[in-house]
């Protein structure tokens, strides 16, 4: 019974490289959400995202950043030419479905990013 | 602009005592969820509320979903060092057929043995 995986759990980048993390949902759950936390801080909504479409990116940089959710495998969130101020811990959360307020959202154990 | 503000932000208090820590907003919600974070891992459910007024209860913890559904508070009884943590609401803002959960920049909580 796997929950979130996501992965690496921790991604170490210098500044101007690329960055890829991984979130694979909940067996059967085809909504998935990222957030970024500062150090003190809460959760800042990213994308919500179900299969094959981004449902809602209002969270997200329009610049460098890109998400997507294919029919096969994970999520993946991507941050081109990464920048110091992109280093926090990125969580994912999946749900089964499109009311995740009434349901359970099982969040994974976030990538730690850093940029040197 | 922050949607849902978290008070306090920083509670210590010795082990046996009382708290409340309150989460409010000016915008209405269809649902609130309270999570517990510990360091190092990703936010965990302890309960959603849904109808304004209602009360759920865990054990030594008591939610509250205000009647107007604009906020909510969290109340522990008799507080252990197992309750130290951050303590996240999110809110559900329904967009046509989708959610979308908005967390509140949490309260950490120390209790002190």
């Amino acid at each position: 019974n796997a929950g979130v995986m996501q992965n690496p759990r921790h991604l170490v980048r210098r500044r101007g490289q690329e960055a890829r993390l991984r979130c694979s949902p909940m067996k059967g759950h085809s909504h998935v959400y990222w957030y970024r936390q500062l150090p003190e801080e809460g959760l800042k909504f990213m994308v919500y995202l179900q299969k094959e479409n981004i449902i809602d990116e209002s969270g997200m940089p329009k610049e460098r950043f890109s998400a997507e959710f294919p029919k096969e495998g994970p999520s993946i969130l991507r941050i081109q030419q990464v920048v110091r101020g992109d280093s926090a811990a990125y969580f994912c959360a999946s749900s089964s479905n499109s009311r995740a307020g009434n349901e359970k959202l099982f969040f994974g154990s976030g990538t730690q990013l850093s940029v040197l | 602009t922050q949607l849902l503000e978290q008070s306090p932000q920083f509670l210590s208090i010795q082990e046996g005592e009382n708290l409340t820590v309150y989460c409010n907003s000016s915008s209405v919600f269809s649902s609130l969820q309270w999570y517990r974070q510990e360091p190092g891992e990703g936010p965990v459910l302890l309960v959603t509320v849904v109808t304004g007024g209602e009360v759920k209860k865990l054990k030594r913890l008591t939610f509250q979903f205000g009647d107007a559904r604009k906020d909510s508070s969290l109340h522990i009884t008799a507080a252990q060092p197992g309750d130290t943590g951050l303590y996240l609401c999110a809110g559900a803002r329904r967009m046509n057929r989708d959610d979308k959960i908005i967390f509140g920049k949490g309260t950490r909580l120390h209790i002190l043995p």
